[in-house]
């Protein structure tokens, strides 16, 4: 069946450090894919999306390219702010699913001053 | 725009007990989505409702577990009888979602549901 798995957090970085989040997927069909990001105290919030093979989903300074190749959808950001700490989950959608979605087990990110 | 919104936000509730969480989408959503987010893990897909009617209720504990959709607006989900492993956030989200159209899903804050 479909799944999507993201590397194990918590992940700690300094103000102004480069960001990747990795998130590879296994699906029968031709996935939406997502990111969604929980910051605390809050719900789950879209962050960025892509719909098919190499689109790029960007905002807030994120970015993440669907790679149909290498079946992955890593998150990126070049210079994070104390304010991005959050929980970031990795998800997708097939197109006959209604729009169903499929979570990763989400990577918790700690930026520090 | 008015969000998803659930309530109660918490509930703490003793083994063999029943609860029952509500939610009220976002107006003109037509799919409603119950998830269950177990701590440490990504959500998980309870139930689908497409307007009042379930479209995916397969990952539904049906032996305790219960959910409608009330003149396809607001829904209900129960627990009855809860157990310890039922401890978790209960997401409800909502989208526009028709026959082959996928539209964002807007989640509510959550209940977070601790059974003792």
């Amino acid at each position: 069946g479909n799944s999507v798995t993201q590397m194990e957090g918590p992940v700690t970085l300094s103000e102004e450090a480069f960001l990747t989040i990795n998130c590879t997927y296994t699906a029968t069909g031709y996935p939406s894919l997502f990111w969604y990001v929980q910051y605390p105290g809050e719900g789950l919030q879209l962050l960025l999306k892509a719909t098919k093979a190499d689109d790029k989903g960007s905002n807030k300074g994120f970015e993440a390219t669907y790679r149909k190749e290498t079946t992955s959808f890593h998150l990126e950001k070049g210079s994070v702010q104390v304010s991005d700490s959050a929980v970031y989950f990795c998800a997708l959608t097939e197109s006959n699913q209604g729009g169903k979605l499929i979570f990763g087990q989400g990577t918790e990110l700690s930026v520090k001053p | 725009e008015a969000g998803v919104a659930q309530s109660p936000r918490y509930k703490i509730i003793e083994k063999r007990q029943s609860v029952a969480f509500w939610c009220n989408p976002i107006s003109g959503h037509a799919t409603l989505y119950w998830y269950q987010q177990i701590l440490g893990q990504g959500p998980k897909l309870l139930i689908q409702f497409q307007n009042n009617g379930v479209v995916d209720d397969s990952q539904l504990p049906k032996d305790r577990f219960s959910a409608e959709r009330l003149k396809g607006v607001d829904s209900t989900l129960k627990i009855q009888p809860a157990k310890l492993e039922d401890s978790a956030v209960y997401l409800c989200a909502s989208s526009l979602n028709g026959p082959g159209l996928n539209t964002e899903a807007f989640f509510g804050q959550g209940t977070r549901l601790t059974v003792v």
